[in-house]
């Protein structure tokens, strides 16, 4: 099966740059996305990796090495809206079937 | 454009009962996927169905079962009911099967007493 981790919880202040980590291990990797979720809705969607490199998406950039099964999301300008949990999934598969496998979601809290 | 939306929101079963769910996929979407989601927890990977046919499976047993309709709406059944059921179940529909991006459905919470 796929193992995925990520912190639980994390606290960051209105203004600052907070880093996510998620490490994974897997067979048949086929991407990693980001999602947030507010407490009470439903996921949306955040990032999509499948090269190593660095994704750049307004206030949101998202890492991914391959070699060592991990990926981190950052967010910048942190602002009170985005307290929210913040899901790393993993994709495994090929050929149009795939299988999505996420974390437990890292609860991050903005304060003023 | 209309977004994915779920029917009932809320559900209270009783256990061996069986349930249905429903949802409605983003206009132009011809895959679902449903998701199951504790308290606390991930969404755990149900099945996914792409132009009415199953076409990925996460660690759900058979009583666990879907349809999808030739409009890309999407039925999910689960029979004999168990305490552990009780979840937030989720929907997301996307444009083909290797979609980068899904859009979610609020959700069905089912509570099974």
């Amino acid at each position: 099966g796929q193992n995925i981790d990520q912190p639980t919880e994390m606290t960051a202040t209105e203004g600052a740059i907070v880093q996510i980590n998620c490490t994974y291990q897997t067979s048949g990797f086929n991407g990693l996305f980001w999602y947030q979720q507010h407490a009470g809705e439903a996921p949306t969607f955040l990032s999509y990796n499948v090269l190593d490199g660095l994704e750049e998406k307004g206030r949101f950039s998202s890492f991914l090495s391959r070699s060592k099964g991990y990926s981190y999301l950052l967010l910048k300008e942190l602002q009170m809206k985005d307290s929210a949990s913040y899901l790393c999934a993993v994709r495994t598969g090929k050929g149009g079937s795939y299988i999505p496998t996420f974390g437990r979601g890292t609860s991050l809290i903005v304060h003023p | 454009e209309t977004g994915v939306t779920q029917s009932p929101t809320h559900l209270i079963k009783t256990r061996g009962q069986q349930v249905t769910l429903r949802c409605s996929s983003q206009s132009g979407h011809n895959t679902v996927s449903w998701y199951q989601q504790a308290l606390g927890q991930g969404p755990q990977f149900i099945f996914q169905y792409y132009r009415e046919e199953e076409n990925g499976r996460g660690n759900f047993p058979p009583r666990f079962s879907g349809l999808q309709f030739p409009n890309y709406s999407s039925e999910l059944n689960v029979n004999a009911l168990e305490l552990d059921d009780s979840a937030l179940y989720l929907c997301a529909s996307s444009v083909g099967q290797g979609a980068a991006e899904q859009f979610f459905g609020p959700g069905t919470r089912l509570t099974v007493l």
